[in-house]
């Protein structure tokens, strides 16, 4: 089955730690994204990437980073610079000019 | 930059119509429409290209004014299951592949 799959679903993370939130898509999309939600925000573009080897910061990039070593995979990493990191990150992927296919989530909360 | 969703929330009898309006300051390439369900992933409905065009999907179907930069999605004789938050995503005019999402409308269908 082609999807998008999102790992873990639910992360618990310390003050100062870096966490890295994992997505894999087999849908043979260029595009992947990754987007913040909190409540009544709707959702807030962290990074996007068009092709392999490159990415853009969307905006809200501040305190996260990404990489794109594979077209199937784009891990973003929330780093201890993340002042208020606890939210609902959702991952997306599209081939260009069509509409996006949204994974399942990660929900992170910081202790 | 990013585009105004109106109203905020709606809250509608089973078969009655609803419209969610979205509008953007900047020259648009194209508008997203996804519906998401409480604690679930966003999922997409259409996508409507500069050229002014209408699409539908069942009774669920949107227009975009490239001249005012503004989408209107129509919920026509609404379900139960049309409950939730739709989400317009807008792509500027340079196609740049960054979606930008307006912050939602809640729906939600009385029996």
């Amino acid at each position: 089955d082609g999807g998008i799959t999102q790992s873990p679903k639910y992360l618990f993370r310390k003050e100062g730690q870096n966490v890295t939130l994992s997505c894999e898509q087999n849908l043979n999309h260029d595009a992947m994204y990754w987007y913040r939600q909190d409540p009544g925000q709707g959702l807030r573009l962290i990074y996007y990437s068009q092709i392999v080897n490159d990415f853009q910061k969307g905006d809200i990039a501040e305190g996260y980073s990404v990489s794109r070593e594979k077209k199937e995979s784009f891990p973003l990493t929330v780093t201890s610079a993340q002042k208020n990191p606890t939210a609902f990150y959702l991952c997306a992927s599209s081939m260009r000019g069509a509409g996006q296919f949204f994974g399942p989530g990660t929900r992170l909360t910081v202790l | 930059q990013q585009p105004v969703q109106s109203p905020q929330a709606v809250i509608l009898r089973e078969g009655e119509d609803a419209v969610i309006n979205c509008s953007s300051s900047k020259a648009l390439y194209s508008v997203h429409w996804y519906r998401q369900k409480h604690g679930e992933a966003p999922v997409f409905l259409m996508i409507l290209l500069k050229g002014g065009e209408q699409k539908g999907h069942d009774k669920i179907s949107a227009s975009f004014n490239e001249k005012k930069q503004q989408s209107s999605l129509y919920l026509t004789a609404s379900q139960l299951s049309y409950s939730g938050t739709y989400f317009c995503g807008t792509e500027r005019i340079n196609r740049d592949d960054k979606i930008i999402f307006g912050k939602g409308t809640r729906l939600h269908i009385l029996p």
